[in-house]
């Protein structure tokens, strides 16, 4: 059975540190996509990244980075010197190949970051 | 382009009412997705439309209905409300492609009592 797990509930970091998500699926699935949302404190989604099984490159955009590992089956995700914005829930998603899109969510994982 | 709108942004009930959710979106997008969202349970699907005229079960679909009333509408229907029902539901819909993605509406909160 598919599952996302986002182990840590909460994470608080002085601004202008650096900070990694930790994100683990499972999946029987060769194929299948892998997200990150933000959801800051006004409550709506904002997407982030998508990125397919067959695609293990790390991506960059920014201060954020994303480490996609097959072997551990984790999608991480790094903030660089980070922001006061940047405080938000941080979702992780898995869509299997066939699920018509039904997106498995990780719990999420609060960031706040302090001045 | 106000893309995924939803309707009401929040609503208390008492238990046994009745009512529905509404959901429009501007983008031509053909699958949308109704979720709920409790504290540390991430979102959960409720009801999906792949295309307009057919809806499916998502993970939790007890106690909801849905009607894909056109392709840019896709309501949600409580018929009788329960506390287990307090929740923010949130309407997404689906952009195909290469950069195939969900946009979701502002979301509605929800309270039952």
């Amino acid at each position: 059975a598919q599952k996302v797990t986002q182990a840590q509930t909460e994470i608080s970091v002085v601004e202008k540190e650096d900070v990694t998500l930790d994100c683990v699926y499972e999946t029987r699935d060769t194929t299948y996509y892998l997200f990150w949302y933000k959801q800051p404190p006004s409550g709506e989604l904002v997407f982030l990244i998508r990125r397919n099984s067959f695609d293990e490159q790390n991506e960059i955009s920014g201060r954020y980075s994303w480490n996609f590992q097959k072997s551990t089956s984790s999608f991480n995700f790094t903030i660089t010197a980070s922001q006061v914005v940047d405080s938000a829930v941080y979702f992780c998603a898995l869509s299997e190949s066939d699920s018509n899109y039904q997106l498995i969510w990780g719990a999420g994982t609060k960031l706040i970051i302090k001045p | 382009n106000a893309g995924v709108t939803q309707t009401p942004k929040f609503q208390v009930l008492k238990t046994g009412q009745s009512m529905t959710l509404q959901c429009a979106q501007d983008m031509n997008h053909n699958s949308m997705y109704w979720y709920r969202q409790d504290p540390g349970m991430g979102l959960r699907l409720i009801y999906y439309s792949a295309s307009e005229g057919t809806t499916d079960k998502g993970e939790v679909p007890n106690g909801y209905n849905v009607s894909r009333l056109n392709k840019r509408e896709f309501s949600l229907r409580l018929e009788s409300a329960a506390p287990s029902q307090t929740s923010v539901y949130f309407c997404a819909s689906r952009v195909m492609g290469v950069n195939e993605k969900l946009f979701f509406g502002s979301g509605t909160q929800l309270s039952v009592l």
